[in-house]
């Protein structure tokens, strides 16, 4: 497609229960981003894609978060027993390689957990 | 560690006056710096980014920015605003020392609205 894209848009899920959240990235773009971001926040970074290869985890919060790419295109992040404070919006973004090209953002998942 | 600094929550401007968002960085080596716009219920947009060169940064919509390192400072600019340009502004930095991967930090950002 023409930008990231990710589903669902919103998610509620009760407290104790498991989400997967999936992020389409541009065609053909090596990088691949997971960011949280709560309200009022700035984005905070989760973790880190190129191709299939998760190169950097050490933003997921806790073991409850799992990411996976495993063909190297689309991405899903998974959240285990969702908590209150897991709460936010959730973003993925692609860059064409690592360094320095920037990077292109989904519309992002906002999850509310209750 | 790098960390940005937006020490403005909000921005107020007349339409058709000159904007200014500020932004200070702090990392360890070379900066790549990045500026995005979020509007409600959309996703970060890319304006601008300095990695080399001149120091005057031109991006989408008619913003630029001012890398200045004696300041560490990369000052987001529109010569006129819009009433349009009114959302919220991140600025972004990454460690530029090596070509692999740097994550990007992001500021808390800066709210700009800007009166008809």
């Amino acid at each position: 497609g023409a930008g990231v894209s990710q589903s669902p848009r919103y998610k509620v899920a009760k407290r104790g229960q498991d989400v997967a959240l999936r992020c389409d990235p541009i065609s053909g773009h090596v990088s691949l981003f997971w960011y949280q971001q709560a309200l009022g926040q700035g984005p905070e970074f989760l973790t880190y894609f190129q191709n299939e290869a998760q190169l950097d985890k050490s933003g997921l919060p806790s073991d409850r978060f799992f990411a996976e790419r495993p063909e190297g295109s689309v991405s899903t992040l998974k959240i285990q027993r969702t908590q209150q404070e897991d709460s936010a919006v959730y973003l993925c973004a692609s860059s064409l390689r690592a360094g320095n090209t920037e990077a292109f953002f989904g519309q992002g998942t906002r999850l509310t957990v209750v | 560690a790098q960390s940005v600094a937006q020490p403005e929550d909000q921005v107020n401007v007349a339409e058709g006056n000159p904007l200014t968002v500020k932004c200070t960085y702090s990392v360890s080596g070379n900066p790549y710096l990045f500026w995005y716009v979020q509007y409600p219920n959309r996703g970060l947009q890319f304006l601008l980014k300095y990695i080399t060169g001149d120091n005057l940064v031109k991006g989408s919509y008619g913003f630029e920015a001012e890398f200045n390192k004696s300041q560490t400072s990369f000052h987001l600019k529109k010569p006129s605003a819009l009433v349009s340009d009114s959302a919220l502004y991140f600025c972004a930095v990454r460690d530029g020392r090596n070509t692999g991967f740097q994550k990007l930090v992001f500021g808390t950002g800066t709210r700009l609205l800007v009166s008809p």
